[in-house]
């Protein structure tokens, strides 16, 4: 088992639509999560942390963690061109950070 | 102004020679790491320290070798023993320390290619 697992995508959502992003991890004693965007060819850029079971909100995205399914999502409300990129899923184990191979989304304009 | 400068942008290597990555941060963050991406593909952990004269290998060190002799900086050396090193290569930092989610933040990347 990958210990953290995306959806390869690619994942297309009509633009104003909400997308909905997920990953899954297989560590229970992971602390922190992390969601990063990357366009082509440029390096991540941290979107959104969340450590506590919950959501977590920030303007058009909300980080969902739940620990005792290990499953965290990222939801993107009022979709825009500009939010067409890879997501990259993260996952902090004892300062280890592990990446998932990243969700493609594509907005449909 | 504060980040993480990654030298060259980009660098050919003939096939069995070395070539060091450079990777220097003035946030002073205490932990620095090391990525490797190929194209498609997701982030790749290679090394990655904590503090100051002291690291752990990642998922995929065989061939590659860091060093931290400054809080600073934490240059990589890609070996002639690296069977496939054509990849994009990203270094990044982060806090450390109880209370804080301690986000990595990333420099801009080092393309290396194999000729």
């Amino acid at each position: 088992q990958k210990e953290v697992e995306q959806n390869s995508g690619p994942l297309s959502v009509p633009e104003g639509a909400i997308a909905s992003l997920n990953c899954t991890y297989s560590d229970r004693v992971s602390q922190s999560f992390f969601w990063y965007r990357q366009y082509s060819g440029k390096s991540p850029e941290l979107i959104m942390s969340i450590y506590s079971n919950g959501d977590k909100e920030d303007g058009r995205f909300t980080a969902q963690l739940n620990k005792a399914s290990q499953y965290v999502s990222l939801l993107i409300r009022d979709s825009q061109p500009s939010d067409s990129a890879t997501y990259l899923c993260a996952v902090n184990r004892d300062d280890k950070i592990i990446f998932g191979k990243g969700t493609r989304l594509h907005i449909l304009p | 102004d504060g980040g993480i400068t990654q030298s060259p942008k980009y660098l050919f290597r003939k096939e069995g020679q070395n070539v060091t990555l450079s990777c220097e941060q003035n946030l002073n963050h205490d932990a620095m790491y090391w990525y490797r991406q190929d194209p498609g593909q997701g982030l790749r952990l290679i090394y990655y320290s904590q503090i100051v004269n002291d690291f752990q290998k990642g998922d995929i060190a065989e061939g590659y070798s860091v060093s931290r002799e400054k809080k600073e900086s934490f240059p990589l050396t890609v070996t002639s023993a690296q069977k496939n090193p054509t990849a994009f290569y990203l270094c990044a930092s982060r806090t450390t320390g109880q209370g804080w989610a301690g986000e990595l933040f990333f420099g801009e990347g080092s393309r290396l290619t194999v000729l």
